[in-house]
């Protein structure tokens, strides 16, 4: 079935320095890949997404490139801030059996330094 | 419109008991899934709903179960409790199948 790897386990960055998550797929035909926030004690909560059809996409501070031939995709944070600090989770959608449950990357504890 | 909720929040039960966990949709989602997280596992998939049919299942034991109902709210049931089985069970709605899914809360299980 799909697996997703995800690194690196903890990140320490410095305010106002970049970070960035990656996560490679098994499943040549996952088409959806979301990336979850979860700050402790509290729900993942989704920060961007992007489909197979494109290779980047941008929110403000956030970004995701997603390279289908080398099946891997990255989390860009720019400038991150203190609020930044949370668990991290890529995700994917395996679609070799039509069912859209999401397998998740092992996480990426992110701490921000002020 | 209102999030995913969940009911309980938190539960304590003893090992061998059954228990039944509540999921409520954001409004207008008919697609419902349940995760099981722990420190060990992570984020592990246990079922996926839509219109009240389960379409998938993860790699859990028959002990787990679940349903969905025709307003799309859903259950998930654990019989015969495992201490193993303490985890925070999320569950996630979304518009449709391949949209993108909204967590609820979660119920934090302990099982002495």
């Amino acid at each position: 079935g799909e697996n997703v790897e995800q690194h690196p386990s903890t990140l320490s960055v410095q305010e106002g320095d970049s970070a960035v998550i990656k996560c490679t797929y098994s499943d040549s035909a996952s088409n959806y890949f979301p990336w979850y926030k979860q700050e402790l004690g509290k729900r993942p909560q989704l920060i961007i997404d992007i489909r197979s059809n494109v290779g980047e996409k941008k929110d403000q501070r956030i970004a995701v490139t997603l390279n289908k031939t080398a099946k891997h995709f990255s989390l860009h944070i720019t400038e991150t801030q203190p609020e930044d600090s949370a668990v991290y989770f890529c995700a994917a959608i395996p679609t070799m059996d039509s069912s859209y449950k999401l397998i998740f990357g092992s996480g990426t504890r992110l701490l921000v330094r002020p | 419109k209102a999030g995913v909720t969940q009911t309980p929040r938190y539960l304590i039960k003893t090992r061998g008991q059954q228990v039944t966990l509540s999921c409520s949709p954001i409004s207008g989602h008919r697609s419902v899934s349940w995760y099981q997280q722990t420190p060990g596992q992570g984020l592990q998939f246990l079922f996926e709903y839509f219109s009240e049919t389960q379409r998938n299942k993860g790699n859990f034991p028959g002990r787990f179960s679940g349903r969905q109902f025709s307003n799309s709210r859903s259950e998930m049931n654990v019989s015969t409790l495992e201490l193993g089985d303490s985890a925070l069970y999320l569950c996630a709605s979304s518009p449709n199948p391949d949209s993108e899914q909204y967590f609820g809360p979660g119920t934090r299980l302990t099982v002495t």
